[in-house]
């Protein structure tokens, strides 16, 4: 079956501008979570959703939003771009009962400059 | 607050002998553990995971040990192996109050494994 699918893969944006990362989750999968990863800093989780509702967020600033759709797939938003934004955005999806069975996309590289 | 660590950022092994990937922790509401192995430009893949109520896991060439009171777990791979090469993630989770499957993932940096042929 397909993985988790997130688009697009490469994204250079210039500061100050918005940006929306799309991650379409295994079919089935009804819980979504999404992580930053940055030189360093190792993956940072930022938030998860589950059956179009939020249930756990990170330690990120407002400028950072996202939501589910019905069919489970997630939008993670970026509002005023800045240069440390630059990182790869991980979305990772699981079952309802999943300890560890969380299955990540390859990820999103933003590049803001 | 870097409440997972991977005090090590590369590790160079050679091939055949056995890898050992070190995690330490300091939330003591910790209750799972997972080890997630990454290749550039990939996502993470889930490896091997632990539940605080073992000290030993074990699944093929990977072996996952658990030693609560330390704070500490270690990842065990024998023999390694050249597609070993990666970063290695270790990562924690907290019990759920509402006891949802999908607790948020506490990450550490990361090790990257070097096998040396």
């Amino acid at each position: 079956k397909a993985g988790v699918t997130q688009t697009p893969r490469y994204l250079i944006k210039t500061r100050g501008q918005q940006v929306t990362l799309s991650c379409s989750p295994i079919s089935g999968h009804r819980s979504v979570s999404w992580y930053q990863q940055t030189p360093g800093q190792g993956l940072q989780f930022l938030f998860e959703y589950f059956s179009e509702t939020q249930r756990n967020k990170g330690n990120f600033p407002g400028r950072f939003s996202g939501r589910q759709f019905s069919n489970s797939r997630s939008e993670m938003n970026v509002s005023t771009l800045e240069l440390g934004d630059s990182a790869l955005y991980l979305c990772a999806s699981s079952l309802e009962e999943g300890r560890g069975g969380y299955t990540f996309g390859s990820g999103t590289r933003l590049t803001v400059v | 607050d870097q409440q997972v660590k991977q005090n090590s950022p590369s590790l160079s092994v050679q091939e055949g002998r056995i890898s050992i990937l070190n995690c330490d922790y300091t939330n003591s509401m910790f209750d799972y553990f997972l080890w997630y192995k990454k290749y550039p430009a990939e996502g993470p893949t889930f490896l091997i995971s632990i539940s605080s109520i073992k000290d030993k896991n074990e699944d093929g060439r990977f072996t996952v040990f658990l030693n609560k009171s330390a704070k500490h777990l270690s990842l065990h791979i024998v023999p390694s192996q050249p597609g070993d090469s990666a970063v290695y993630f270790c990562a924690a989770t907290n019990p759920s109050i509402s006891n949802f499957g999908n607790e948020k993932l506490t990450f550490g940096t990361g090790t990257r494994l070097t096998i040396i042929p």
